[in-house]
């Protein structure tokens, strides 16, 4: 199994540029969720998907959609990008029933806004 | 979910226990304490949970004190590979969401 998967690894967008970011993930897992983390600092939900065909907000949710239209995929989409959205973008999943709950984490997009 | 104070930094030897302490004073008797860890720039992995006895598997042990007030991750024999930044997280394990709050966690810096 690959786990959780993101592409891209890296990119750089101009300010006012588009982008959707694309996790994908091979567990069946039910839950997904897109986190975005500065240097220094911890991670942050942006937003976060429940089941095939959901999306919920998080804490950081402006700026950034998102669309679960397959269960295995999770994409992130900066309409108009600004210098602020500079950061790592983590995605994770997990089984999202009772028990453990362990979220698995993708390795990480880099993004840089000019 | 409980908020929780966790040293900014720590270092140990390698070869030697690493014990970090995690103090999540307000955690409510359904909220489970979890850990995981960041190794730089990479996603954060899973290490251990517990909601109040303690908890070894294959990477840590978990210590929780009585009054769940507080808890410590204990690494066994610590090597350079375990040198990362750990968080301890207090939560309900079936939050709508299964949301994870990080804080800034303790860098751990392991050295020879």
């Amino acid at each position: 199994n690959a786990g959780v998967t993101q592409t891209p690894k890296f990119r750089v967008l101009k300010t006012g540029q588009s982008m959707t970011l694309l996790c994908a993930q091979d567990m069946n897992h039910e839950y997904m969720y897109w986190y975005r983390q500065d240097p220094g600092m911890g991670l942050r939900l942006i937003h976060y998907s429940v089941g095939e065909g959901t999306t919920a907000k998080g804490e950081v949710p402006d700026g950034y959609n998102v669309s679960r239209l397959k269960k295995q995929n999770f994409l992130l989409g900066l309409e108009s990008a600004a210098p602020s959205q500079t950061s790592v973008y983590f995605c994770a999943s997990n089984r999202g029933t009772s028990g453990t709950n362990e979220q698995f984490f993708g390795p990480g997009t880099r993004l840089t806004v000019l | 979910d409980a908020k929780t104070t966790q040293p900014t930094s720590m270092d140990c030897a390698e070869g030697r226990a690493a014990n970090l302490p995690c103090n999540h004073s307000t955690i409510s008797g359904n909220e489970y304490v979890y850990w995981y860890r960041q190794i730089h720039s990479q996603g954060p992995q899973y290490i251990i949970h517990g909601l109040k006895n303690n908890e070894t598997n294959e990477m840590a042990s978990l210590i929780i004190t009585e009054d769940r007030k507080s808890s410590t991750l204990i690494l066994p024999h610590a090597t350079l590979r375990d040198t990362a930044v750990y968080y301890c997280i207090v939560r309900v394990a079936e939050t709508s969401g299964s949301r994870l709050t990080f804080g800034e966690g303790t860098q751990l810096t392991v050295n020879p």
